[in-house]
C-alpha cells in the first residue's frame, strides 16, 4: 500500500513552458486534492475533485488545469508556466465521510526561471 | 467563511520544554479539527484529530481539545523532543462540503 505518490519530485521549467504533475492514490479514495505550498502563506487549495470525471476550483486556480478520468490519478497541469507558479506542490486525497483525514503526497517542487 | 488561525512562528524551545501552539477557528456548525505535522521534505502527515466538542486526540504525545465555546484547538506537549523539531499546522473540515481549511503552519526548533 504506497498510499500518494506524486511524479515527479523536482522540476525546473522555463517561463511559457508547460507541464503535468500526476498524483495516483491507491486507498481508493472518492475525494482528491492539489495544493500549493509558498512560505508564510500556509497551504492553498488550487483544485479539488469529488469522484472520477468530476473537478471544481479552489482557492488559486489561476494558470492551472486538472483532470480526474481515473478514480485513482489527479493531473495537475500548467500550460503556460510563469514564476509565480514556482513552488512546492501537495497532492491529498480523502474518503468522502464527514471527520476524514486527509492523507498527503511527499510533493513535487518546481522552479519556474 | 470557514477559516483557521494558529499562533505564528518560528517557535524555538529547548529539550523537554513545555510546548502550546494556539489555534482558533470560524466555523458553521461542528466541523472536524485536525493537527498535521510536516517534517523537512516531506509532506504532511496527520498528528491528530478531534470530530466533536470536548473530544481530546491525542498520539506521540501531542494532545488538543476541541473547544467550541472558544472556537479553539491549542496543541500541547508536555516535554519536547529535538525530534519533535517541524511545522505544524492546524486544520477543519467543515460537516458539509468537501474542503478543509488550513492555517499558516507554525514553525517549531526543538534545541538540545
Amino acid at each position: 500500500n504506497a498510499g500518494v505518490t506524486q511524479t515527479p519530485k523536482f522540476r525546473v521549467l522555463k517561463t511559457g513552458q508547460s507541464m503535468t504533475l500526476l498524483c495516483a492514490q491507491d486507498m481508493n479514495h472518492e475525494y482528491m486534492y492539489w495544493y500549493r505550498q509558498d512560505p508564510g502563506m500556509g497551504l492553498r487549495l488550487i483544485h479539488y475533485s469529488v469522484g472520477e470525471g468530476t473537478t471544481a476550483k479552489g482557492e488559486v486556480p489561476d494558470g492551472y488545469n486538472v483532470s480526474r478520468l481515473k478514480k485513482q490519478n489527479f493531473l495537475l497541469g500548467l500550460e503556460s508556466a510563469a514564476p509565480s507558479q514556482t513552488s512546492v506542490y501537495f497532492c491529498a486525497s480523502s474518503r468522502h465521510v464527514g471527520g476524514e483525514t486527509q492523507y498527503f503526497g511527499p510533493g513535487t517542487r518546481l522552479l519556474v526561471l | 467563511g470557514d477559516s483557521v488561525t494558529q499562533m505564528e512562528g518560528p517557535v524555538t524551545l529547548s529539550e523537554e520544554a513545555f510546548l502550546t501552539i494556539n489555534c482558533t477557528y470560524t466555523a458553521t456548525g461542528y466541523p472536524s479539527l485536525f493537527w498535521y505535522v510536516q517534517y523537512p521534505g516531506e509532506g504532511l502527515q496527520l498528528l491528530l484529530k478531534a470530530t466533536k466538542a470536548d473530544d481530546k486526540g491525542s498520539n506521540k504525545g501531542f494532545e488538543a481539545t476541541y473547544r467550541k465555546e472558544t472556537t479553539s484547538f491549542h496543541l500541547e506537549k508536555g516535554s519536547v523532543q529535538v525530534s519533535d523539531s517541524a511545522v505544524y499546522f492546524c486544520a477543519l473540515r467543515p460537516n458539509t462540503g468537501n474542503q478543509f481549511y488550513f492555517g499558516t503552519g507554525t514553525s517549531l526548533t526543538v534545541i538540545p
